[in-house]
């Protein structure tokens, strides 16, 4: 496709149950961000690959969330043991510029994870 | 460390209404990069500008202009003429050179009525 895509759309995980989410950004796009956004708030960052290289993960919340991109296009984000907290919607953004040009980024719909 | 405040949480008004979106931000960086984005209810979010700090014209594109003050820190949306397509949250977000994530606002949900 042409835009970002992200999967699954929406996702109802059992507290404590692990989770996998899906990214497959714009072809050729060296640059791959993850953001949290909890409900009536604006996203925040919690990841950056830059091709496979994950050069930043400060924003990820604790150690049970993990992310890979492992072949630099299609990306992972995995949280193990979820929590309530965790329920947000995660949006993955792909940009075609390394992050020293501050280009925008593109933005994917998102997948809508509800920890019950 | 890098703010956006986006003071208006909801905004409605009616269909060719004109409508502002304001935002401030605040930042220790000479250099930097504002953007607005939009987010219709599809949870998508749409690029529409992005502006570095070297360059304060304003700019039109359509329906839609954008107002960047150094001076005041701020960079606001105004949606001339406003449709009901135009209902979204909206988010200005801020980066700087130094530090490339995007540093949201909260969103201002601007709601269009026929």
């Amino acid at each position: 496709g042409a835009g970002v895509s992200q999967s699954p759309r929406y996702k109802v995980a059992k507290r404590g149950q692990d989770v996998a989410l899906r990214c497959d950004p714009i072809s050729g796009h060296v640059s791959l961000f993850w953001y949290q956004q909890a409900l009536g708030q604006g996203p925040e960052f919690l990841t950056y690959f830059q091709n496979e290289a994950q050069l930043d993960k400060s924003g990820l919340p604790s150690d049970r969330f993990f992310a890979e991109r492992p072949e630099g296009s299609v990306s992972t984000l995995k949280i193990q043991r979820t929590q309530q907290e965790d329920s947000a919607v995660y949006l993955c953004a792909s940009s075609p510029r390394t992050v020293v040009m501050n280009t925008e980024a593109f933005f994917g719909q998102g997948t809508r994870l509800t920890v019950v | 460390a890098q703010k956006v405040t986006q003071a208006q949480t909801e905004i409605s008004v009616v269909e060719k209404e004109d409508v502002t979106l304001d935002c401030v931000y605040e930042t220790r960086d000479t250099t930097y990069y504002l953007f607005w984005y939009k987010q219709p209810p599809s949870g998508e979010l749409v690029f529409l500008i992005r502006r570095n700090s070297f360059d304060e014209q304003n700019e039109i594109s359509g329906r839609y202009s954008w107002n960047f003050q150094k001076s005041t820190s701020s960079f606001n949306f105004t949606i001339t003429a406003s449709q009901v397509v135009d209902s979204a949250v909206y988010f200005c977000a801020l980066s700087e050179r130094s530090n490339y994530k995007l540093t949201f606002g909260k969103g201002t949900l601007l709601t269009v009525n026929p």
